[in-house]
């Protein structure tokens, strides 16, 4: 238990389809974070926020839109998904101040078929 | 823009030998520097982390890292390693842009009895 917690923990999901993936902190952080990690790639950073503020989208297509309705939650918002999207999506979160530890959700798993 | 190179991608030992993982990073300013470990079905969690003082760091179940600023490493050791560490293992940099972590590709350690 690391104090994040994503949902769903799989899912799988047709290229037409619309899902959304759910992260909850309860570690009292002001940072979250949106990663994907595909095999033998770097985990890759996706997105950013601090205090519900979007301060970083890492050229992510638009077929993944984030939400960050309060400093406790994050959303990604999946839409006409590709094959090549599958992979484990991470949410972390952090303090804003900097280099501290991020903490990791067990992630989601996604497959697009 | 940073980068992280992890130049071991799987790596097997034999219980009760020595490990030591590489890790370089491209960035000229300071760091904060940190290594995670996946446990097999786990989340990532943070092993280490450097931030300033002794490049000399210890961390959970017997690893450490040295910070070699000259040669711009962080590689990972620990003198004996057990089959529960087979994990993945990744190291990050943070540099204070945007408060992110950039992370190498990771290192697949197999120990086997």
């Amino acid at each position: 238990e690391t104090g994040v917690t994503q949902t769903p923990r799989h899912l799988v999901m047709g290229m037409t389809n619309k899902k959304s993936l759910k992260c909850e902190q309860h570690l009292g952080h002001n940072a979250m974070y949106w990663y994907k990690q595909s095999a033998k790639k770097p985990l890759e950073l996706m997105f950013v926020y601090n205090f519900k503020e979007q301060t970083e989208n890492n050229s992510v297509p638009s077929r993944f839109s984030p939400e960050c309705p309060n400093s406790s939650h994050l959303f990604l918002h999946l839409h006409t998904l590709q094959p090549e999207d599958s992979a484990l999506y991470l949410c972390a979160s952090s303090q804003w101040d900097g280099g501290t530890e991020a903490f990791f959700g067990q992630g989601t798993r996604l497959t697009v078929v | 823009a940073q980068s992280v190179s992890q130049h071991n991608h799987h790596v097997i030992l034999s219980e009760a030998a020595s490990l030591e993982l590489g890790c370089n990073y491209s960035y000229g300013g300071t760091v904060n520097l940190f290594w995670y470990v996946q446990y097999p079905g786990q989340h990532l969690q943070l092993l280490l982390k450097y931030f300033s003082g002794d490049p000399l760091v210890k961390g959970i179940k017997g690893f450490e890292a040295e910070f070699i600023k000259s040669k711009f490493s962080f590689n990972l050791r620990k003198p004996s390693v057990q089959w529960s560490d087979t994990a993945e293992y990744f190291c990050a940099v943070y540099t204070g842009t945007a408060s992110k972590l950039t992370f190498g590709t990771g290192t697949r350690l197999q120990v086997t009895l």
